[in-house]
C-alpha cells in the first residue's frame, strides 16, 4: 500500500514569493491533515479535512495561508506571500475516520526555506 | 503553555538495555495518547497508543504505561536496538475536541552498539 505522498520535498524561495505544497493521502483515507513543524518542536496542526470539508482551520493563518481539497482526495496548501518565519517542514497526514480515534499516517514532509 | 511535555531532549542507552521515554501532560481531558517515531528527513511514524481507560498497552518490544493520577506516560523499549535511534514524540488528544492532537517537543534516542 502506498503511503502519503508529498511534493516537493524541498523548496527554497525568497520572501514575499508564493509557494504551494501538494499532498496525496493514502487511498481510502477520508481525513487529511496539514501540519507545520518548526525545528526542535512537535508538529502543529494547521488544518484538518473530513472529505472536502475543512472541519478545523482554527490554527491556519488565513491572511496568507490557504488550502483546498478538491474531490476529497488530493490537497494543496498555499502560502502567499511567504515570510521568513514560514521556514519549517510542512507535513501532510491522513487517516480513516469513524472509530474512537484514528491513527494518523504522515508523509515525508516538504522542507521550506524562505530567504 | 505546553500541555504535553517531554522534559528530556535526549537519551542515550546501550544496545540490549531498556529505553524509557517519559511524557507529562497537564490537560485532564485528554483521553488518548500516542507515541510516534521520527527518523531524519521522514515524517513521524505511528508506534503505539493507549486510551485513558487502560494503564498499559504492549506491542512487541514496545510498552506504553499510563498513570492518570500523575498525568504521566512512559514508553519502554526492551531490548533497545540501534535501529530504534530516532526522535520520539508523545501526543495527546480528546475524542470530543475535534480530535486535535497536542504534541510534545520530542526526545532524541540514541542506542549505542
Amino acid at each position: 500500500e502506498a503511503g502519503v505522498v508529498q511534493s516537493p520535498r524541498y523548496k527554497i524561495i525568497e520572501k514575499k514569493q508564493p509557494v504551494a505544497f501538494w499532498c496525496n493521502p493514502i487511498s481510502g483515507h477520508n481525513t487529511l491533515y496539514w501540519y507545520r513543524q518548526n525545528l526542535g518542536q512537535g508538529p502543529e496542526l494547521l488544518i484538518r479535512y473530513e472529505n472536502e470539508e475543512a472541519v478545523d482551520d482554527s490554527q491556519l493563518p488565513k491572511d496568507r495561508f490557504s488550502a483546498e481539497r478538491l474531490k476529497g482526495v488530493d490537497s494543496t496548501l498555499k502560502i502567499q506571500p511567504a515570510e521568513l518565519g514560514d521556514s519549517a517542514v510542512y507535513l501532510c497526514a491522513s487517516s480513516i475516520s469513524g472509530g474512537a480515534w484514528e491513527t494518523q499516517y504522515f508523509g515525508p514532509g516538504t522542507r521550506l526555506l524562505v530567504l | 503553555d505546553q500541555q504535553v511535555k517531554q522534559n528530556s531532549p535526549s537519551l542515550s542507552v546501550q544496545e540490549g538495555r531498556i529505553s524509557i521515554l517519559n511524557c507529562d501532560y497537564t490537560n485532564s481531558m485528554f483521553d488518548y495518547f500516542l507515541w510516534y517515531k521520527k527518523y531524519p528527513a521522514e515524517g513521524p511514524t505511528f508506534l503505539i497508543s493507549i486510551s485513558s481507560i487502560k494503564d498499559k498497552n504492549e506491542d512487541g518490544r514496545f510498552t506504553v504505561f499510563l498513570n492518570k493520577s500523575a498525568k504521566h506516560l512512559s514508553l519502554h523499549i526492551v531490548p533497545s536496538q540501534p535501529g530504534d535511534s530516532a526522535v520520539y514524540f508523545c501526543a495527546a488528544g480528546n475524542a470530543g475536541n475535534n480530535r486535535k492532537l497536542i504534541w510534545g517537543l520530542g526526545t532524541s534516542l540514541a542506542v549505542n552498539p
